[in-house]
């Protein structure tokens, strides 16, 4: 697998229920960030967990980082139809100046 | 809450000619990008920017390709002769002091 694999690559839950989604990376890095896109549209920055860091909250979005297995997830808690997006990690290996490495992304659809 | 903001949102143009896609970054970073999302496909880094040069760019930024801040405000990506591989897209990107890349809403080209 590649740097920024997200799974499962499509999640379908229903409206009040919590989404988790998985990414796992392959090579050391200095933050992890989680973005939003709804279809067609931009890139909605969610937010950004350092590698010194093990969870972070943001509203109903809450992230962890383990960097022994190399892995992130995002749960997004009392999903809503407006959730319905694909979701993407990208990893920033140096956190200065550097590149982001998308993952393929998860498509969570949200059933009212 | 300031935003990365890209013109236009949609380009049509033939195999051949040449098109500039222009981003106005947020006003208080140093950082620039652009990537680009094939459809269906990850989201690729193409360059980076800082300090008016190229900081970094991928394999796929070649001759066709390239990049300027012509005056305080705007970034631009200009591709000289399209391809229909070029058809995609282009997100320009400004990162903030903390490490976030904020995207703009892209523009969708499309090479005939």
């Amino acid at each position: 697998s590649q740097q920024g694999e997200e799974d499962p690559q499509a999640l379908s839950i229903q409206e009040g229920e919590n989404a988790t989604m998985n990414c796992s990376y392959k090579t050391s890095i200095n933050n992890l960030q989680w973005y939003r896109q709804n279809s067609g549209r931009g890139l909605v920055h969610l937010i950004l967990i350092r590698s010194n860091e093990r969870e972070k909250h943001s509203g109903r979005l809450r992230v962890t980082l383990d960097t022994s297995k190399k892995s992130s997830s995002l749960l997004i808690t009392a999903s809503r139809a407006a959730d319905t997006a694909s979701y993407f990690c990208a990893t920033d290996p140096t956190g200065a100046n550097s590149k982001l490495t998308f993952g393929k992304g998860i498509t969570l659809s949200v059933r009212p | 809450e300031p935003e990365v903001t890209q013109t236009p949102s949609h380009q049509v143009t033939q195999m051949g000619q040449e098109v500039i896609l222009r981003c106005v970054p947020i006003s208080n970073h140093l950082y620039f990008y652009w990537y680009r999302q094939i459809l269906g496909q990850k989201v690729e880094f193409l360059v980076s920017f800082y300090n008016n040069e190229i900081s970094e760019k991928s394999e796929i930024f070649d001759d066709q390709f390239s990049v300027e801040r012509p005056d305080g405000s705007n970034f631009t990506l200009k591709i000289r002769s399209t391809k229909l591989e070029d058809s995609a897209m282009y997100f320009c990107a400004s990162r903030g002091a903390l490490g976030a890349q904020y995207f703009g809403p892209g523009t969708r080209l499309l090479v005939l």
